[in-house]
């Protein structure tokens, strides 16, 4: 089992409707989380970055985290054909923060 | 520079060949890391390093892959005798700090061993 997991997709959703992509991870002891958006072909960019349980917000991006059940996700609000690209899902290493583990990334295609 | 550079973008390399890959961070950024990145996975950490100090080099799968930043700038990723498994995109990273904030990326160079 992977130390972070990820729905693969796709994930379809309509422009201007929410999507909503999630990710669980194993070590109880992470404090880092982020998520990286990689359009095909290109290198993953950070869009947003969470530390404590609950919400962050950050445009149309909502992140929220629950430690507690080790569960991690990335909300967006009225979605954009450009928001289509595959979303990975990141968690920093408990002793090395700024080693990070990947998931293999939830695909997200909006349709106009 | 604005941002992190890597080079050669594509490479073919026969199996056996020795290639070597450069990553150019973001200037001022203390920390650098490599990944590996296969078709369809996330990217699979490799190496860290700390100004010149390779502090982590855990993710590295076997002794023909190697690292350097000997001056704590422009870092090379050295794989000798190439085999068909090493295909794949190798992304390096800079971080102003530890990294713990999260990563730019370049824009990779895709190894493709033939």
């Amino acid at each position: 089992q992977k130390e972070v997991e990820q729905n693969s997709g796709p994930l379809s959703v309509p422009e201007g409707a929410i999507a909503s992509l999630n990710c669980t991870y194993s070590d109880r002891g992470s404090q880092s989380f982020f998520w990286y958006r990689q359009y095909s072909g290109k290198s993953p960019e950070l869009i947003m970055s969470i530390y404590s349980n609950g919400d962050k917000e950050d445009g149309r991006f909502t992140a929220q985290l629950n430690k507690a059940s080790q569960y991690v996700s990335l909300l967006i609000r009225d979605s954009q054909p450009s928001d289509s690209a595959t979303y990975l899902c990141a968690v920093g290493d408990n002793t090395n923060a700024g080693k990070s583990t990947f998931g293999d990334g939830t695909t997200l295609t909006v349709k106009p | 520079g604005a941002g992190v550079s890597q080079s050669p973008r594509y490479k073919v390399a026969k199996r056996g060949q020795d290639v070597a890959l450069r990553c150019d961070p973001i200037s001022g950024h203390v920390s650098l890391f490599w990944y590996q990145q296969a078709l369809g996975q996330g990217p699979e950490f490799l190496t860290y390093f700390q100004n010149e100090a390779q502090l982590d080099k855990s993710g590295l799968p076997s002794d023909r892959f190697f690292a350097e930043r000997p001056e704590g700038s422009v870092s090379t990723l050295k794989i000798q005798r190439t085999q068909q498994e090493d295909s794949a995109v190798y992304l390096c990273a800079s971080s102003l700090d530890l990294g713990a904030d999260g990563y730019t990326f370049g824009s990779g160079t895709r190894l493709t061993v033939v």
